[in-house]
């Protein structure tokens, strides 16, 4: 089957560093995204993983891992503008191309 | 300029009813998609498109019919609406549907059946 887990829901102070964590079990994997989502917003990209390793993009990078199934996302020098929803998706890659989402991680950041 | 839009925002209806969603994007894209968000905010895709093509269709109620009159829109028709329809519906496009090309989302449709 095709699954992704994440934590519900994670809490910091304005000023830390968040990281959301991401398993999968995809089959025809080929790379894991992140996408953030406000309330009532579009999702809108943020990252993606085709190699293993960290991808670094201003103040948030991704993680993979292909041996361990294994992503994360981390956030550095949280905003307050940074609660908001955060998805991993893993894209899937057989007959055609397709991202499978994960349940989604709320962040709500605390001045 | 908006790339990709939406309409209607809100749609309110009466189960039973028909009702259509309209998708277009301004980006030049080849691929676009459809995907359903429901009460849990789970993100599931339904359709995609390139070039006019249908390429997936996820197991989906035949009562929703995608329609792509030409590679910048693609429209949702769907029949008989029942109450497990309500969601946010989401259209979505990328420069050619490779997998790792970055999708954009269109601002949702919140559809509400009564």
């Amino acid at each position: 089957g095709q699954s992704l887990e994440q934590p519900s829901e994670v809490t910091a102070v304005e000023g830390a560093i968040v990281q959301i964590n991401c398993t999968y079990q995809t089959s025809g994997f080929y790379g894991l995204s992140w996408y953030q989502q406000h309330d009532g917003g579009a999702p809108t990209f943020l990252s993606y993983n085709g190699l293993d390793g960290l991808e670094e993009t201003g103040r948030f990078s991704s993680f993979l891992s292909r041996s361990d199934s294994y992503g994360y996302l981390l956030l550095q020098e949280l905003q307050m503008k940074d609660s908001a929803s955060y998805f991993c998706a893993s894209l899937r890659g057989d007959s055609s191309y397709k991202l499978i989402f994960g349940s989604g991680t709320r962040l709500l950041v605390r001045p | 300029d908006t790339a990709v839009s939406q309409t209607p925002k809100y749609l309110v209806t009466q189960m039973g009813n028909d009702k259509s969603i309209k998708c277009e994007q301004n980006l030049g894209h080849d691929t676009m998609y459809w995907y359903k968000q429901d009460s849990k905010k789970f993100l599931k895709i339904m359709f995609s498109y390139n070039n006019k093509e249908l390429i997936i269709n996820e197991t989906v109620p035949n009562r929703f019919s995608p329609k792509s009159p030409d590679k910048a829109h693609l429209n949702l028709h769907i029949n008989s609406l029942e109450l497990g329809d309500s969601a946010v519906y989401f259209c979505a496009s990328s420069q050619d549907g490779s997998g790792e090309d970055t999708q954009y989302f269109g601002p949702g449709t919140r559809l509400t059946v009564l």
